[in-house]
């Protein structure tokens, strides 16, 4: 039972256009998600993320949405750079509940 | 030290046996997570530990999966006869306080193959 999915195991977007990477829930009692980004042989990073009490959190090239009635979450960068290639897991956590449910993650290129 | 570090990095072992992975957190980091991912998977949840509570076990995916964390800090998981299913990264995540609002800060993880 995946609740967290990234339907787009990859996305190849040209440098300085925007990238905009999707991530799909169905537990509605999620209200905290988060970007992580993964390069080869290292762990994941925290990117951003954003509480279900908003609907946008933006940090520099870095943008979050969330839409709560459709259980949709995207992340735009933009502009793209060569060195944001790498791997986005989204993922949730609920209330009180202190793990949080990763998706399978989208391979990000940017092709110079 | 100022990230999380695990070792070994990697490690292959034969089918049947026992491996132990281990994990230095970031110092003063009270909660403690095991995630694994195996190939072409997401970051599956495996134990959590928080302060003196007792662990949330609830992802080890057998018996042969356990965990513990000594002192609040070091944290040691053990698969026992191993299989070949249990060849993924397997990674440790930190975080300051219960909650995400910091996120996790993850080591690198240990890349087990099972042969």
């Amino acid at each position: 039972d995946q609740q967290v999915k990234q339907n787009s195991p990859s996305l190849s977007v040209q440098e300085g256009r925007i990238s905009i990477l999707n991530c799909d829930y169905t537990n509605s009692m999620f209200d905290y998600f988060l970007w992580y980004k993964k390069y080869p042989a290292e762990g994941p990073t925290f990117l951003i993320s954003i509480s279900s009490i908003k609907d946008k959190n933006e940090d520099g090239r870095f943008t979050v949405f969330l839409n709560k009635s459709a259980k949709h979450l995207s992340l735009h960068i933009v502009p793209s750079q060569p060195g944001d290639s790498a791997v986005y897991f989204c993922a949730a956590s609920g209330v009180g509940n202190e793990k949080l449910t990763f998706g399978t993650g989208t391979r990000l290129t940017i092709i110079p | 030290g100022a990230g999380v570090s695990q070792s070994p990095s990697n490690k292959v072992t034969e089918k049947g046996k026992d491996v132990e992975l281990r994990c230095d957190p970031i110092s003063g980091h009270t909660a403690l997570y095991w995630y694994r991912q195996s190939l072409g998977q997401g970051l599956e949840f495996l134990i959590y530990f928080q302060g003196n509570s007792a662990p949330d076990k609830s992802g080890l995916p057998s018996d042969r999966f356990s965990a513990e964390r000594t002192g609040g800090s070091v944290s040691t998981l053990t698969i026992q006869r191993t299989q070949q299913e249990d060849s993924a990264v397997y990674l440790c995540a930190s975080s300051l306080a219960p909650g995400n609002n910091y996120g996790y800060t993850f080591g690198s993880g240990t890349r087990l193959t099972v042969v």
